[in-house]
């Protein structure tokens, strides 16, 4: 089945600790994109790459690292610089880089900081 | 300034009703908007498009509007089941900034046996 998946569902990690999320996807698309989900906000984007070796900044990329080397994959990091870094972080890809295809998303990454 | 706003509060029908959620916005011009549907601890997942130019848009038992004039879209689940219990989210094509996507905060629908 194609998809995209993330890993690990669930992720704790101490205060000052840089964290990697994993995500990727076997539905050979083009555009990756990562979001940050948090109670009484709207998906915030993160980081958004729309070819390999290539990627933009979102609207709150402060704290976060990127790379897409392979097509297949796009991992987030969150550094120790991220002020707020625990949250629910969504990945997700889409077939052509315009907003007129749907959206395929991941199910999610919980990373809890103490 | 710029705002998309879906119903805050939850919504609670009879199965068997139909739901009808809103997603209003201001100071965009959207050339589509998207709706998702989120179950608790997952990602959502696409439902329905909608470009400016096309007023109505259905598949199965879900049927979307897009009133440009009013800046609403509604979103309706006929013939509603418990198994269509989620959070539903609007997200619509900000044209005026690159193009992103901008989303609204959800409303939560619970379906009553």
């Amino acid at each position: 089945d194609g998809g995209i998946t993330q890993s690990p569902k669930y992720l704790f990690r101490k205060e000052g600790q840089n964290v990697t999320l994993s995500c990727e996807q076997n539905l050979n698309h083009d555009a990756m994109y990562w979001y940050r989900q948090d109670p009484g906000q709207g998906l915030r984007l993160i980081y958004y790459s729309q070819i390999v070796n290539d990627f933009q900044k979102g609207d709150i990329a402060e704290g976060y690292s990127v790379s897409r080397e392979k097509k297949e994959s796009f991992p987030l990091t969150v550094t120790s610089a991220q002020k707020n870094p625990t949250a629910f972080y969504l990945c997700a890809s889409r077939s052509g880089t315009g907003n007129n295809s749907p959206l395929h998303f991941g199910n999610g990454t919980r990373l809890t900081v103490t | 300034s710029q705002k998309i706003e879906q119903n805050s509060e939850a919504l609670n029908i009879q199965e068997g009703k139909t739901a009808t959620l809103t997603c209003n916005y201001t100071n965009y011009s959207p050339a589509y908007l998207q709706w998702y549907r989120q179950d608790p601890g997952r990602g959502p997942v696409f439902l329905l498009l909608i470009r400016e130019n096309e007023k109505e848009k259905r598949k199965e038992r879900l049927k979307v509007t897009f009133d440009t004039t009013l800046k609403q879209s509604l979103f309706h689940i006929t013939a509603s089941q418990p198994a269509d219990s989620a959070t539903y989210l609007c997200a619509l094509d900000n044209a005026g900034n690159n193009r992103k996507l901008i989303w609204g905060l959800g409303t939560s629908l619970a379906v009553n046996p």
